[in-house]
């Protein structure tokens, strides 16, 4: 099974600020790569599939990028209700196995 | 609009059984695989299981075999997940979600529901 990790699990932030969570498996997982946000007692939203697709509704702010084994997702000009956990999640095969999530704080 | 609305979560003793539903509207039911996802207290998403717009394929995570059945009607759009045997560990709110068929081999979610609570407590 292929296992999802992220970096960091937290990080603290502005708004205004650039934010980058990194995503590692432990096999190469070609173009499969989605990430989520979720916020406490909320529906998770998808962001980003297929590594750099943006999913439709979903702001421009958010960017995705990577190859292989290593992913990024990028936030250009953090917002207020950005504040969130984010989770990566393979979906080249089955297990889908999700990060361990990247709580985005307050600073 | 797409809506998920699942239901049937409660406390339940471990080696209790429990039966979650997901009501869906707003798509094309029959279209879509459809899975569940959990969340236990404190920890991340965990993916339970996945099941064939026609209901003749089944995935399921190594920890949940042969005691979570997943299911589903088409003529009521609706989703199920049958617990057996419950466990402390199965704790968690449980979230139905659709998979919007990126994916050659694998599984994305694109709508979730707000989930249930799963509580397996003496």
């Amino acid at each position: 099974d292929i296992q999802m990790t992220q970096s960091p699990s937290s990080v603290s932030a502005s708004v205004g600020d650039r934010v980058t969570i990194t995503c590692r498996a432990s096999q190469s997982i070609s173009g499969w790569l989605a990430w989520y946000q979720h916020k406490p007692g909320k529906a998770p939203k998808l962001l980003i599939y297929d590594v750099s697709s943006l999913y439709s509704g979903v702001p421009s702010r958010f960017s995705g990028s990577g190859s292989g084994t290593d992913f990024t997702l990028t936030i250009s000009s953090l917002q207020p209700e950005d504040f969130a956990t984010y989770y990566c999640q393979q979906a080249d095969s089955v297990p889908p196995a999700f990060g361990q999530g990247t709580n985005v704080e307050i600073k | 609009e797409v809506q998920l609305v699942e239901s049937g979560g409660d406390l339940v003793q471990p080696g209790g059984s429990l039966r979650l539903s997901c009501a869906a509207s707003g798509f094309t039911f029959t279209n879509f695989w459809m899975a569940w996802v959990r969340q236990a207290p404190g920890k991340g998403l965990e993916w339970v299981a996945s099941i064939h717009p026609d209901g003749r394929a089944r995935y399921y995570v190594d920890a949940v075999k042969g005691r979570l059945t997943i299911s589903r009607d088409n003529a009521k759009n609706s989703l199920y997940l049958q617990m057996n045997s419950l466990r402390a560990e199965d704790t968690a709110v449980y979230y139905c979600a659709r998979d919007p068929g990126y994916a050659s081999d694998g599984f994305e979610f694109d709508y979730w529901g707000q989930g249930t609570l799963v509580a397996v407590t003496s």
